[in-house]
């Protein structure tokens, strides 16, 4: 099945400073690349993904890239905030039918 | 609003005793999932469905049961409920077959064993 490593497991920045968190997976088949941010108490939500097919995706300050040749895939976040403290989680999907979640980034931005 | 419901959202029950954790959503999705969570931890996928009548379990063994008998209903059963059971259950869905799979979660049920 496919295996899914995110690195580093906590990572703790200056407000204002930037963040990046990377995913490797297994699988060549993968399609589907999606983040999700979880703030303490409450539920994962998705804050942007990307799909095969294109390399990099931006959404204001935070962006994902993807490279396929070496299987990997990274959350970028600039300008970080107090309010981007949170649990990262990255998932890779295959159309086999299910993701899998990497273990979780605790990103803690320091004011 | 569509969204995603989980009751009891806090449950403290003792050893032996029977539970159902309940799941509804209103998102139209086909695939649903339960997840069990510790605090700030791992995501572990315990039972998935792909619509009705389909059941699989996930990567992490559980004691656990689940049924899908309606497309927007999800329940998850413990026949007798262990302090080891003690964690937070996340139920989940997506759409099946747009090549995504963005899922949506509920708020969680805080599950404590006495």
């Amino acid at each position: 099945g496919e295996n899914v490593e995110q690195h580093p497991s906590t990572l703790s920045v200056q407000e204002g400073d930037s963040a990046v968190i990377k995913c490797t997976y297994s699988d060549s088949a993968s399609n589907y690349f999606p983040w999700y941010k979880q703030e303490l108490g409450k539920r994962p939500q998705l804050i942007i993904d990307i799909r095969s097919n294109v390399g990099e995706k931006k959404d204001q300050r935070i962006a994902v890239t993807l490279n396929k040749t070496a299987k990997h895939f990274s959350l970028h976040i600039t300008e970080t905030q107090p309010e981007d403290s949170a649990v990262y989680f990255c998932a890779v999907y295959t159309n086999a039918g299910k993701s899998t979640f990497g273990d979780g980034t605790t990103l803690t931005v320091k004011p | 609003e569509a969204d995603i419901y989980q009751t009891p959202r806090y449950l403290v029950i003792g050893t032996g005793k029977k539970i159902t954790l309940e799941c509804s959503q209103t998102m139209g999705h086909d695939k649903m999932y339960w997840y069990q969570q510790d605090p700030g931890m791992e995501l572990h996928l315990i039972h998935y469905s792909y619509g009705v009548n389909s059941t699989e379990k996930g990567d992490l063994s559980s004691e656990s049961t689940v049924s899908r008998i309606r497309t927007e209903h999800f329940p998850l059963t413990l026949e007798s409920a262990r302090p080891s059971h003690t964690s937070q259950y996340l139920c989940a869905s997506s759409e099946y077959g747009d090549g995504t799979d963005t899922q949506y979660f509920g708020p969680g049920t805080r599950l404590t064993v006495l």
